[in-house]
């Protein structure tokens, strides 16, 4: 059936780092690809969004491409900072007005 | 500029407790409207979403309900909390035509059932 994997768990690095959270997805859909951001004790945001093969997005330093052909939508930052810690969820609309979300990766950076 | 508003910002309720929680969006015409349901840490689970007023489809059942009561509410209860019921509630809306999909969330209400 339909789902979203994304890198388990906790992702620690220390500030200044490059960072890759894996988001792989299946569906039959073609469908429209989500990175939320959700910061502790507050609501997820939406970071990036794709429904586009092979072309970049980007905001907020955070980039993301959308590549068809392996169903990924891997989330990337050159140099994280200590406000980059946060919980991050990929998902994808799954039609009739669903979102599917992945389990979600922590990312916790250090000084 | 839309703005999306929950009741309360935190509860704590007793099992068996009846419960309500609301949801008002404003700047936006009749949008779609979700909520959600997340554990500590945990991921997103949608439990109900509406596309018009008076319409609702669950998505899980989880021993609660929802109504939509005007174009920019919606309410979430139940008449018996369950200890499985803690979490942090999340309403959302999203544009009913064009847009990607994308959902747009509210502060949330954290629940705590003792």
């Amino acid at each position: 059936g339909d789902s979203v994997t994304q890198t388990e768990g906790l992702v620690t690095l220390t500030k200044g780092l490059p960072v890759m959270l894996n988001c792989t997805y299946q569906t039959t859909y073609s469908p429209f690809l989500f990175w939320y951001v959700q910061h502790l004790n507050e609501a997820p945001k939406l970071l990036l969004k794709s429904s586009t093969d092979n072309k970049r997005t980007e905001h907020q330093g955070f980039y993301a491409t959308l590549h068809k052909s392996s169903s990924s939508f891997h989330l990337q930052k050159s140099s994280v900072q200590l406000s980059d810690s946060a919980l991050y969820f990929c998902a994808y609309d799954s039609g009739y007005n669903k979102l599917t979300f992945g389990k979600g990766t922590v990312l916790l950076v250090s000084p | 500029a839309q703005t999306i508003h929950q009741w309360p910002v935190a509860e704590i309720k007793a099992v068996g407790s009846p419960l309500s929680l609301g949801c008002t969006i404003k700047g936006k015409s009749s949008p779609n409207l979700y909520w959600y349901w997340q554990a500590t840490g945990g991921t997103l689970q949608q439990l109900f979403y509406s596309i018009t007023v008076g319409q609702v489809e669950s998505v899980v059942q989880l021993n609660l309900s929802a109504s939509r009561p005007k174009d920019d509410q919606f309410i979430l209860s139940t008449e018996k909390l369950l200890l499985s019921h803690s979490g942090f509630y999340l309403c959302a809306w999203s544009s009913n035509w064009g847009g990607a999909g994308e959902q747009y969330f509210g502060p949330g209400t954290r629940l705590t059932v003792l």
